[in-house]
């Protein structure tokens, strides 16, 4: 099973719509979470950390739920450029990072 | 602001061939990681480097080996390579966590390498 699992999509959704991912994590130790965005054949960017009591950045929310082990990213007033794929990111006790699969999202005109 | 730079941005290589990789951490960022993407994967975390030590490995095969120099950049160097082994290879820096700061990860553009 893998340590982040992710709907992988695609999300097809019109300018302006409000879209949300979900992903959940199985290691229950995990301290820190981040939602990446990655550009087809591009490096991944760093979107945002999550924060336990929730964070938000212009049109980007983001939530965690500990005791579910779920977090989410919610987009609102979904623009062209917000077409990626968004990774959700873990992790867990030492340094290196767990990454979902991805959801892929495209915003249609 | 500086980001991560890799060099090479591509490279193509022969089988059983070998390969060097390099990776120029952000400035003041202490801490550098290796990942693997394949086609259509998500990363693999394959090893990092803390302060020129190495803390933390992964799915890195016996063939790879890396290190961290005094200047902090770092050096993936792949052996006896393989046609799996074509993939993007990322190296990606941080900082100590700290207060609000979660030691997130910068990644650089990547080297594509091709093996053939």
């Amino acid at each position: 099973r893998k340590e982040v699992e992710q709907d992988p999509g695609p999300f097809n959704v019109p300018e302006g719509a409000t879209v949300a991912f979900n992903c959940t994590y199985s290691n229950s130790a995990s301290q820190s979470f981040f939602w990446y965005r990655q550009d087809c054949r591009k490096e991944p960017k760093l979107l945002m950390s999550v924060y336990s009591s929730g964070n938000e950045d212009g049109r980007f929310t983001a939530q965690l739920n500990r005791a579910s082990q779920y977090i989410s990213l919610l987009i609102r007033d979904s623009k062209l450029s917000d077409s990626a794929t968004y990774l959700c990111v873990v992790k867990a006790g030492a340094n290196n990072l767990f990454f979902g699969t991805g959801t892929r999202l495209t915003v249609i005109p | 602001a500086a980001g991560v730079i890799q060099s090479p941005r591509h490279l193509i290589k022969e089988k059983r061939e070998t390969a060097t990789l390099k990776c120029y951490p952000i400035p003041r960022h202490d801490t550098v990681y290796w990942y693997q993407q394949g086609p259509g994967q998500d990363p693999q975390f394959l090893i990092s480097f803390y302060e020129k030590m190495q803390s933390d490995k992964g799915s890195i095969p016996d063939r790879f080996s890396a290190q961290q120099f005094s200047d902090y950049h770092s050096e993936l160097n792949m052996s006896s390579l393989e046609l799996g082994d074509s993939a993007l290879y990322f190296c990606a820096s941080s900082s100590r966590p700290q207060r609000e700061k979660r030691g997130e990860q910068y990644f650089g553009p990547g080297t594509r390498l091709t093996v053939t």
